[in-house]
C-alpha cells in the first residue's frame, strides 16, 4: 500500500490558519470515515490531534480541525502558534482492514 | 494510562529477529486495539500492525510475511517479533494503543532505536 500524499511543508505567520491535505484514494480517505491526525515534535512521540475524520480527542485545542471531501481530507490549525511548529502525519483505514500514513508535513511557523 | 516498552536488544545482524514488548499501565481500562509503528531516521511513519482485545490481528502488507504481534491480556502486555530483518528495518519502533477512542492512537510510547548493521 502507498503513503497517502501529504505537501512536504506548509508555513504560516503566527495567527493565521494554514491547511494540511491528505489525498488517497477510494479504497482508503475516500472509502472510510477514519482518517486521523498526529503531530510529532523532534524526537518527541506522534500526538493524536483529530480521529474519525473531524474529531478532537479531550485536551487537544479546538483551534485544530479536521475535514474530508472526496479522497482528500485536511487539517487546518487556525490562529497558527509558535508550538505548533512540527511535523503532521494524516492516518486512513483501508478496505483491506489496515492503516495507511501519509508521508508527512512540516509546518513552520514564519 | 501510559505505555512502556521493555528494553529489548538495540542493535541487531542481518538475518536476526527482531523482538519487542510493551506494557500498558494505569488501572482498568479497554484497548480497543494495540499497534506496533515505525520510523526510519529521517523518515515517516510507517504502521505495522495491530492486535485488538480479542486477538485479531492485521499485518502491513509489505511486512506481513515476516511480523508476528501476539497479545496477554493478563498483563497487559503485547508483543512485536520481525523476522530476516535488515537494514532497512533500522528505526525507532512505537508501540501505540487505542483506548478512549476507536479510531486513532491516544496513547503512545517514547519509542525505541533499533539498528540493523552486520
Amino acid at each position: 500500500q502507498s503513503a497517502l500524499t501529504q505537501p512536504a511543508s506548509v508555513s504560516g505567520s503566527p495567527g493565521q490558519s494554514i491547511t494540511i491535505s491528505c489525498t488517497g484514494t477510494s479504497s482508503d480517505v475516500g472509502g472510510f470515515d477514519y482518517v486521523s491526525w498526529y503531530q510529532q515534535h523532534p524526537g518527541k512521540a506522534p500526538k493524536l490531534m483529530i480521529y474519525d475524520v473531524s474529531d478532537r480527542p479531550s485536551g487537544v485545542s479546538n483551534r485544530f480541525s479536521g475535514s474530508k471531501s472526496g479522497n482528500t481530507a485536511s487539517l487546518t490549525i487556525s490562529g497558527l502558534q509558535a508550538e505548533d511548529e512540527a511535523d503532521y502525519y494524516c492516518c486512513s483505514y483501508t478496505s483491506t482492514s489496515t492503516l495507511v500514513f501519509g508521508s508527512g508535513t512540516t509546518v513552520t511557523v514564519l | 494510562q501510559v505505555l512502556q516498552q521493555q528494553w529489548g536488544a538495540g542493535l541487531l545482524k542481518p538475518s536476526e529477529t527482531l523482538s519487542l514488548s510493551c506494557t500498558m499501565y494505569g488501572g482498568s481500562f479497554s484497548v480497543y486495539y494495540w499497534s506496533w509503528i515505525r520510523q526510519p531516521p529521517g523518515k515517516g511513519l510507517e504502521w505495522i500492525g495491530e492486535i485488538n482485545h480479542l486477538g485479531s490481528t492485521n499485518y502491513n502488507p509489505s511486512l506481513k510475511s515476516r511480523v508476528t504481534i501476539l497479545l496477554d491480556t493478563s498483563k497487559n502486555q503485547f508483543s512485536l517479533q520481525l523476522n530476516s530483518v535488515t537494514a532497512a528495518d533500522t528505526a525507532v519502533y512505537y508501540c501505540a494503543a487505542s483506548v478512549l477512542v476507536e479510531g486513532g492512537f491516544d496513547i503512545w510510547d517514547q519509542g525505541t532505536m533499533v539498528t540493523v548493521s552486520s
